[in-house]
């Protein structure tokens, strides 16, 4: 199957500070990817829908201000969370589409504010 | 709502066949069933699909109801690392629809 990664796969920072999540496709272009997370016990839960040229769409109750993704080429997108605070380290998981509609999924960024 | 409905664990001995129920009753025609896996920390991992047919590959079988109001995912020789926590998905097969995971069976695979 097509290859998801992604970058970090750890990253602890400092309350207030923002960090930078990469997804790429690393053997196919996606128009489409999207934007999980996943808290301890739980199911993944869809944040945005990110399409390539285009603003991302949101799922509700996520900020949109606060999750920061871009998707400038056909093989990258990324997730940027400013301002982090303690409740939003969780585990945050790309996946990617191919041109026939099948979805990989990368390995998550496991992302700790202290 | 939840589109599909799963057990909430299962568990099976090593080397024996896991049979792996969902119910998706309110499946629309132009929805497949998806089927995914999520070992502890790590990304989900595609399993196979399926419209109304019956699939098999290197990894599992797909068994669907004639009505497609339910599926059944089977390992036929499960292995502890089958041990994962499996999503079934109900997606409409085409214009790159998001994945809506539920909460998944928990499947223990023993020795």
């Amino acid at each position: 199957g097509a290859v998801v990664s992604q970058h970090p796969s750890r990253v602890i920072c400092k309350s207030g500070t923002s960090v930078k999540i990469e997804c790429r496709s690393l053997d196919f272009q996606a128009t489409t990817m999207f934007w999980y997370r996943q808290f301890p016990k739980q199911s993944l839960m869809l944040m945005a829908t990110s399409n390539e040229g285009s603003k991302a769409t949101y799922e509700q109750g996520v900020e949109k201000d606060k999750f920061l993704i871009n998707h400038a080429s056909l093989t990258l997108s990324t997730l940027t969370v400013t301002s982090a605070h303690p409740e939003d380290s969780s585990f945050y998981i790309c996946s990617a589409s191919t041109l026939s509609n099948e979805q990989f999924f990368g390995p998550g960024t496991r992302l700790t504010v202290l | 709502d939840a589109k599909t409905t799963q057990p909430t664990s299962m568990d099976c001995a090593e080397g024996r066949a896991a049979n792996l129920p969902c119910n998706h009753s309110t499946i629309s025609g132009n929805e497949y069933v998806y089927w995914y896996r999520q070992i502890h920390s790590q990304g989900p991992q595609y399993i196979i699909h399926g419209l109304k047919n019956n699939e098999t590959n290197e990894m599992a079988s797909l068994i669907i109801t004639e009505d497609r109001k339910s599926s059944t995912l089977i390992l036929p020789h499960a292995t502890l690392r089958d041990t994962a926590v499996y999503y079934c998905i109900v997606r409409v097969g085409y214009n790159n629809n998001d994945m809506r995971f539920g909460a998944g069976t928990r499947l223990t695979v023993k020795p």
